[in-house]
């Protein structure tokens, strides 16, 4: 079974600067999709950027990318200019295709983000 | 209003009682989930449905049923409430094929006394 696992409970930044959370998971699957979800204190779960493990090039949206290292399994996102209100629960997710039993997604348990002004 | 929408929001019941976390979305994805979250556990996956009238168990069914008569419900119920499914319930939406990512409802807040 794929398991994914965030090694830093907490995490704290100053505003302006760079912070990057750790992500590793574990699959013998070669086809497979990451993310990364941000979850306010709202609760809404946003989408915040994915990766394709097809794809060598690491996905970038904005302030954010991603360092994709497929044979170490890791998968961690940089945040760079950190904002207020970047400071949420960052979720990393893993997801085989659809089809089958598979599709869902497996989640990490979470890295808190807090960032000082 | 277009997206995925859950209902109620919180709800507060007593064990033995059977509760229905209703979900809701306009977009006719083909995959909807239902989730929990719990603190220290993340998000973990109750049940899913690829289509209307096909749902498969996930991580954690136990005490849970679900049912998917219309492509856009996907509705959760707990038969006799515990404790121990106080949690945080969200419900999610997929279009499958090639768009994997998922899109979330609001949550429902689910105390259980």
């Amino acid at each position: 079974a794929q398991t994914v696992t965030q090694s830093q409970p907490e995490m704290s930044v100053q505003e302006a600067e760079t912070v990057t959370l750790s992500c590793t998971y574990d699959t013998s699957e070669s086809d497979y999709y990451l993310f990364w979800y941000k979850q306010p204190p709202s609760r809404q779960m946003i989408l915040v950027i994915r990766q394709e493990a097809y794809k060598q090039q690491n996905a970038t949206e904005n302030r954010f990318s991603v360092n994709f290292q497929k044979a170490a399994k890791s998968f961690s996102l940089k945040i760079s200019d950190s904002q207020l209100g970047d400071a949420a629960m960052y979720f990393c997710a893993y997801r085989s295709p659809p089809g089958g039993s598979q599709g869902n997604l497996i989640f990490g348990k979470g890295t808190k983000l807090s960032v000082k002004p | 209003d277009a997206g995925i929408t859950q209902s109620p929001r919180y709800k507060i019941t007593e064990t033995g009682r059977q509760v229905t976390l209703m979900c809701h979305q306009t977009w006719s994805h083909s995959y909807m989930f239902w989730y929990r979250q719990d603190l220290g556990h993340g998000l973990r996956l109750i049940y899913y449905s690829a289509a209307a009238d096909i749902t498969d168990k996930g991580e954690v069914p136990d005490g849970y049923v679900v049912s998917r008569s219309k492509t856009e419900n996907f509705p959760l119920t707990l038969e006799s409430a515990t404790r121990s499914q106080t949690s945080v319930y969200f419900c999610a939406s997929s279009e499958g094929g090639v768009y994997y990512e998922q899109y979330f409802g609001p949550g429902t807040r689910l105390t259980v006394t």
